[in-house]
């Protein structure tokens, strides 16, 4: 009974690269939610998908962030042009139709 | 938008005694609260959630209660123990859940041997 998976858990990019993030929600879960963590503070809501839709994206960057949930696979975020702000633990979480949500272990991403 | 306010931002109680976390609305919409615990290095977990048609919710030592009238809502730990040290998080979600969750900015509790 996986909970939700997330990878990479450790990822450094350099300036300019692109980040992916991969999120395998709780088996039989069709909504995921991404959030960021930045050092000392509290989670901020990105982007909530069900599968194939962005259902909210008021969260996320108008540049540079994309997230998607295909049909089959794992949720990505996908941050283009990482700069050193972007640097932040990135929060997956899933749930059921309007249930709990259960996070995942996180990525944190670190940008030299 | 939603509006969360926790406080206190670090808190330290004696093993043994009772430990209360306190958070504060501002979009009278919010229908759901869950309260979130975080381990260093780990990721959110789940410790107990309380929607807006009732009062109170207990399970074990964790309590929850809500007033909606003051928009406020609270934590409640009893006979801690030293595993309750990390960090707890209130937050609000107007869609029951089914939307994104607003966060507060976090208590830290330390369990005091």
């Amino acid at each position: 009974n996986a909970g939700v998976m997330q990878n990479p858990r450790h990822l450094v990019r350099r300036r300019g690269q692109e980040a992916r993030l991969r999120c395998s929600p709780v088996k039989g879960h069709s909504h995921v939610y991404w959030y960021r963590q930045l050092p000392e503070e509290g989670l901020k809501f990105m982007v909530y998908l069900q599968k194939e839709n962005i259902i909210d994206e008021s969260g996320m960057p108008k540049e540079r962030f994309s997230a998607e949930f295909p049909k089959e696979g794992p949720s990505i975020l996908r941050i283009q042009q990482v700069v050193r702000g972007d640097s932040a633990a990135y929060f997956c979480a899933s749930s059921a139709d309007r249930a709990e949500q259960y996070f995942g272990p996180g990525t944190r991403l670190t940008v030299t | 938008g939603e509006n969360v306010e926790q406080h206190p931002s670090t808190l330290s109680v004696q093993e043994g005694d009772s430990a209360v976390i306190k958070c504060t609305y501002s979009d009278s919409a919010s229908n759901y609260f869950p309260w979130y615990k975080q381990e260093l290095g780990k990721g959110p977990q789940l410790i107990i959630d309380i929607r807006s048609n009732v009062g109170e919710k207990k399970d074990q030592r964790i309590a929850v209660t809500l007033n909606k009238t003051a928009k406020h809502f609270s934590l409640h730990i009893t006979e801690t123990q030293p595993e309750d040290s990390a960090v707890y998080f209130c937050a609000a979600s107007v869609g029951g859940g089914a939307d994104g969750l607003t966060f507060g900015k976090g208590t830290h509790l330390i369990i005091q041997p």
